[in-house]
């Protein structure tokens, strides 16, 4: 069964820093690879959809990367906001037609 | 462009009722696809529906069960409620059947168990 782990659990920077989250897959046959953000109470955001022969997307200030290989991802967000603060998750998309998130890092930044 | 949408947001049952969550998908999109998230955790996947048809199901009992109209809105319902169900659960909708398109998430129906 594919597991998903995003480290680290929560993250606090201040305003203007870059930061990286690592998300970690354990089945390497994966369709796509997906980044959303959470805010409180609310529904996600789709920001990034990575496919399996990609190495990276780029939004804006977010680029993403996949090593399919040794199942890692990760979501780099430049420049960081306040705006920013939210939890971001990752999901992997399996040839079974099945997605699997992460459980998520809870990120503030401080103005 | 109206975006997806779910009702009712909050929902209290008790432990062994029946309860129907509804989803109106976005604008063009003909696939949904319903999650539970419990509190301080990632979503898990139901099901997926697509042409009226399940299209994929992750790992959930046949207590839970949906369906899809031909305008593409879909329902969720949740026989024998249990009080592990309390959930925020949530919709999405897609315009490809293989979660190879964005999803657009609803914000949610709350359901508290009791």
């Amino acid at each position: 069964k594919q597991e998903v782990t995003q480290i680290p659990a929560a993250l606090s920077v201040p305003e203007g820093e870059n930061l990286v989250l690592n998300c970690s897959f354990t089945d390497s046959a994966i369709y796509n690879l997906q980044w959303f953000r959470q805010d409180p109470g609310k529904g996600l955001t789709s920001l990034l959809l990575i496919q399996s022969s990609q190495r990276e997307q780029t939004s804006g200030r977010l680029n993403a990367s996949l090593d399919k290989s040794s199942g890692r991802s990760t979501l780099y967000i430049a420049a960081s906001q306040p705006g920013d603060s939210a939890t971001y998750l990752c999901a992997v998309v399996t040839g079974a037609n099945n997605l699997f998130f992460g459980t998520g890092t809870r990120l503030t930044v401080i103005p | 462009e109206t975006g997806v949408t779910q009702s009712p947001t909050h929902l209290i049952k008790t432990r062994g009722q029946q309860v129907t969550l509804r989803c109106s998908s976005q604008s063009g999109h003909n696939t949904v696809s319903w999650y539970q998230q419990a509190l301080g955790q990632g979503p898990q996947f139901i099901f997926q529906y697509y042409r009226e048809e399940e299209n994929g199901r992750g790992n959930f009992p046949p207590r839970f069960s949906g369906l899809q109209f031909p305008n593409y809105s879909s329902e969720l319902n949740v026989n024998a409620l249990e009080l592990d169900d309390s959930a925020l659960y949530l919709c999405a909708s897609s315009s490809t059947n293989d979660f190879g398109s964005p999803l657009h998430f609803g914000n949610g129906t709350r359901l508290t168990v009791t």
